[in-house]
């Protein structure tokens, strides 16, 4: 069964780049079988689907977020991280990341969440 | 890219069947039999409840249930109990190797 944890900062400046990295276990993050996402949830609001990318390297994104984020991959740690770039208070979430089976497109396993606050 | 339109609300009795629809375009919902469905209680992390429109995931009970019609995707709780009561959230394949969220349903058991 695969285990995700995010970490990384929960205070971010505006106008700053929010850094995030996932941490895969119980699984290879090289497997073909899957691809990792990220999702935010702003307080008391709604799900976001961010982008997700495949082990190769692929990635895919929020049309809306596209020309700020940018999510990478390293096999050789299990990882995958998300940047966002120019972040104001509107990026204020809970970031989640997960993973989908390939051909899905529904995220089976998820981080617990690590909220990120933007602000000076 | 628009997100999905859901009930701001539902509610119903123990017992009771209910039903949260999930509406779309023929770009996203009407497209592609991708529809899924997430059950998140205050302050948990999303749990997948149906996936590909009407599939359950291992371990999900069988009062969950998906379906979908034109644009349109809808999740019926049958035999409602009180630990149902959550946010519910559709989310679709959006063609082009994209997703779209719904706005979420809040759940409540009387």
């Amino acid at each position: 069964q695969l285990q995700l944890q995010e970490s990384g900062p929960r205070l971010v400046k505006p106008s700053e780049t929010l850094s995030l990295t996932c941490t895969v276990s119980g699984g290879p993050i090289s497997s073909s079988s899957y691809y990792w996402g990220w999702i935010r949830q702003p307080p008391g609001k709604g799900l976001e689907w961010i982008g997700y990318i495949y082990y190769s390297g692929s990635t895919y994104y929020n049309p809306s977020l596209k020309s700020r984020v940018t999510i990478s991959v390293d096999t050789s740690k299990n990882q995958f991280s998300l940047k966002l770039s120019s972040v104001t208070a509107a990026d204020t979430a809970v970031y989640y990341c997960g993973s989908y089976l390939r051909g899905t497109y529904s995220f089976d396993y998820w981080g617990q969440g690590t909220l990120v606050t933007v602000s000076s | 890219q628009s997100a999905l339109t859901q009930p701001a609300s539902v509610s119903g009795s123990p017992g009771q069947s209910i039903t949260i629809s999930c509406t779309g375009t023929s770009s996203d919902v009407g497209s592609y039999n991708l529809v899924s469905w997430y059950q998140q209680h205050p302050g948990k992390v999303p749990k997948l409840m149906i996936y590909e429109g009407s599939k359950r995931p291992s371990g999900v009970s069988n009062r969950f249930s998906g379906s979908k019609s034109g644009n349109t995707a809808s999740l019926t709780i049958s035999g409602l109990q009180p630990e149902d009561e959550a946010d519910y959230y559709c989310c679709s394949y959006a063609g082009s190797s994209t997703l779209v969220f719904g706005g979420g349903t809040k759940l409540t058991v009387l």
